[in-house]
């Protein structure tokens, strides 16, 4: 099956505490995007990788990093540095640029407790 | 004002009925529109993307285009009650010198039966 998978599913975090959410594609996609959903909004971007080993901020990159050393993956991690972490995450990929249709893995919904 | 605007809803129609949700965008040159469907709990699916002015159909959805006036709109024909869900519009514009897909914050539709 052709796709995108994300875990974990559910994940808790404690405070001061880095955690790595994971995101792979077998879609041959060049672009991998991730995104912050919170309650009754849309999803802002967080970062973005048109291509392996190369990574651009979103619109609110501050308290999370990313790495693309695979074309199939793109974790990202979210750092004790970002303050109000609790939401749903959503990785999606597109064929290459920015114009072209994105398609969203299941998500992780992050609390922090 | 938003850079990709909708009425948040809840939009309520009959079972069989047409639904027809709205979206403006405040990037004129923008050249791709995309609907997103989301369920409660779970990622955005694709429904529909268009990109010319006009109607797009496929099956009961109908994707409306005005570039002039900076709109596109959805229309689900025969709703149903599966049809209950937020729906996202995305529009692929130019925000701080790159351009990216920009989601509103969705539509809730309640189909009744």
């Amino acid at each position: 099956d052709g796709g995108i998978t994300q875990s974990p599913k559910y994940l808790f975090r404690k405070e001061g505490q880095n955690v790595t959410l994971s995101c792979e594609q077998n879609l041959n996609h060049d672009a991998m995007y991730w995104y912050r959903q919170d309650p009754g909004q849309g999803l802002r971007l967080i970062y973005y990788s048109q291509i392996v080993n190369d990574f651009q901020k979103g619109d609110i990159a501050e308290g999370y990093s990313v790495s693309r050393e695979k074309k199939e993956s793109f974790p990202l991690t979210v750092t004790s540095a970002q303050k109000n972490p609790t939401a749903f995450y959503l990785c999606a990929s597109s064929m290459s640029g920015s114009t072209d249709t994105q398609y969203f893995g299941p998500g992780t919904r992050l609390t922090v407790l | 004002q938003k850079e990709v605007e909708q009425n948040s809803g809840p939009l309520s129609v009959p079972e069989g009925a047409i639904a027809s949700l709205n979206c403006t965008y405040s990037d004129r040159g923008s050249q791709s529109f995309f609907w997103y469907r989301q369920y409660s709990g779970k990622s955005p699916e694709l429904i529909m993307f268009i990109y010319s002015n006009g109607d797009k159909e496929d099956g009961r959805f109908t994707a409306q285009l005005n570039k002039a006036s900076q709109y596109v709109s959805l229309l689900i024909r025969d709703s149903q009650p599966s049809d209950s869900a937020t729906y996202l519009c995305a529009v692929n514009m130019i925000l701080m010198g790159r351009r990216a897909l920009t989601f509103g914050s969705g539509t809730r539709l309640q189909v009744q039966p």
